[in-house]
């Protein structure tokens, strides 16, 4: 079967780092989304990794292994406006999103 | 777990034919689903709100007699793109809410107008 695991709740505190990481094992792969998705709103898009590698984009940063099925959302310099949920999703052979369950994430101050 | 199905995962059709596409909670009931719609590598666009037993509320520049949608039941919501044109092509997910924080994807499906 295909799945996707990612943590189901997170914590850090303001100003720190935070590593979200995603596991996946599906038929086929064409590509990794992660989106950011505040309570009662729309999932933000944040990345797509089809290549295995860092690709940075400001304080987000999004990692591939496309060997190991494995995939990390890294947020630096953590604020209070990044809790909330984010979820990673692979599209498949069959250009099908499979959704992990999203990991809440909790910035203290 | 929750898990939310849509049928067809692909479709192709002729511009001016339309299309229906199924959106199932398949174990839990859902009284709220949305419809979304994907541009390559960019967030997912809300359309719609779908309630049970009532209408649809449909996002600012959505049209609604184009896009129609019908919440039919707890555990079903279907959207029906009509007279489809090309510049429908697109990948249309929906969600189920479960309770307030709870809120599941379908896998997509993929429409191809020609």
């Amino acid at each position: 079967g295909q799945n996707i695991d990612q943590p189901t709740e997170m914590t850090a505190t303001e100003g720190a780092i935070v590593q979200i990481n995603c596991t996946y094992q599906t038929s086929g792969f064409n590509g990794l989304f992660w989106y950011q998705q505040h309570a009662g709103e729309a999932p933000t898009f944040l990345s797509y990794n089809v290549l295995d590698g860092l690709e940075e984009k400001g304080r987000f940063s999004s990692f591939l292994s496309r060997s190991k099925g494995y995939s990390y959302l890294l947020l630096k310099e953590l604020q209070m406006k990044d809790s909330a949920s984010y979820l990673c999703a692979v599209m498949d052979s069959n250009y099908q999103l499979i959704w992990g369950a999203g990991t809440k994430l909790i910035i203290k101050p | 777990g929750a898990v939310v199905s849509q049928h067809p995962s692909r479709v192709i059709c002729k511009s001016g034919t339309s299309v229906k596409i199924e959106c199932r909670s398949l174990d839990f009931q859902a009284t709220t689903m949305f419809w979304y719609r994907q541009f390559p590598k960019k967030s997912l666009m809300l359309m719609a709100t779908s309630n049970e037993g009532s209408k649809a509320t449909y996002e600012q520049g959505v049209e609604k007699d184009k896009f129609l949608i019908n919440h039919a039941s707890l555990t079903l919501s279907t959207l029906t793109v009509t007279s489809a044109h090309p510049e429908d092509s697109s990948f249309y997910i929906c969600s189920a809410r479960r309770v307030e924080s709870e809120q599941y994807f379908g896998p997509g499906t993929r429409l191809t107008v020609t």
